[in-house]
């Protein structure tokens, strides 16, 4: 495998599920980035990890929670989510802040 | 307030018919501004990275270009294969939450 690989590529799930997203970069870097793409906005940063710590929560809901056991992984946890969680969700690494960001494919994720 | 505005939102060329895109933005302290590239049901792919203004990045048919107020992506000659959304972000201050995206603009080249 190389760069970064996020499973599952699709996931339905009702209001009432808990599912997790699973993210994997290849690259040695030691940011990682959980970001939520929905239509017609620009990619909102959901949180931030640096050397496996959290550095960054943009004020996102409780029933979105992170999690990076090693600076290779990190995964995203969810439950009781709602409609308007349906999204593109992109996990994404970088060698640090100040540097481009590598993407995985996403997760389409649909709240039903 | 940190902004990041592109246009057009749309663009539709012939192959072969030479544009630009824009990316322009009001951030205090621009530390550097990245160009992907996003085909449907993909994610992001990077493109280009410009620190400062005048520097200009090539790579094939795309060109990209800073000032102190916007930044150009130049497509020469495009081919259909060069249709995908092109994302613009800037880098402002040294914290990871001081990155600001574009909604992007969608380009499709008629073969």
């Amino acid at each position: 495998e190389t760069g970064v690989t996020q499973t599952p590529r699709h996931l339905v799930m009702g209001m009432t599920n808990k599912k997790s997203l699973k993210c994997e970069q290849h690259l040695g870097h030691n940011a990682m980035y959980w970001y939520k793409q929905s239509a017609k906005k620009p990619l909102e940063l959901m949180f931030v990890y640096n050397f496996k710590e959290q550095t960054e929560n943009n004020s996102v809901p409780s029933r979105f929670s992170p999690e990076c056991p090693n600076s290779s992984h990190l995964f995203l946890h969810l439950h009781t989510l709602q409609p308007e969680d349906s999204a593109l969700y992109l996990c994404a690494s970088s060698q640090d802040y100040r540097r481009e960001q590598y993407f995985g494919p996403g997760t389409r994720l649909t709240v039903t | 307030e940190d902004q990041v505005t592109q246009s057009p939102e749309a663009l539709r060329l012939q192959e072969g018919e030479s544009s630009s895109l824009n990316c322009s933005y009001t951030v205090s302290g621009l530390r550097g501004l990245f160009w992907y590239r996003q085909d449907p049901g993909k994610g992001p792919e990077f493109l280009f990275t410009l620190y400062s203004a005048g520097e200009e990045k090539e790579k094939e048919r795309l060109k990209a270009t800073l000032t102190k107020k916007e930044s150009f992506l130049h497509i020469t000659a495009p081919k259909p294969e060069d249709s995908a959304t092109y994302l613009c972000a800037v880098q402002a201050g040294t914290g990871a939450n001081n990155l600001f995206f574009g909604t992007g603009t969608r380009l499709t080249v008629i073969p």
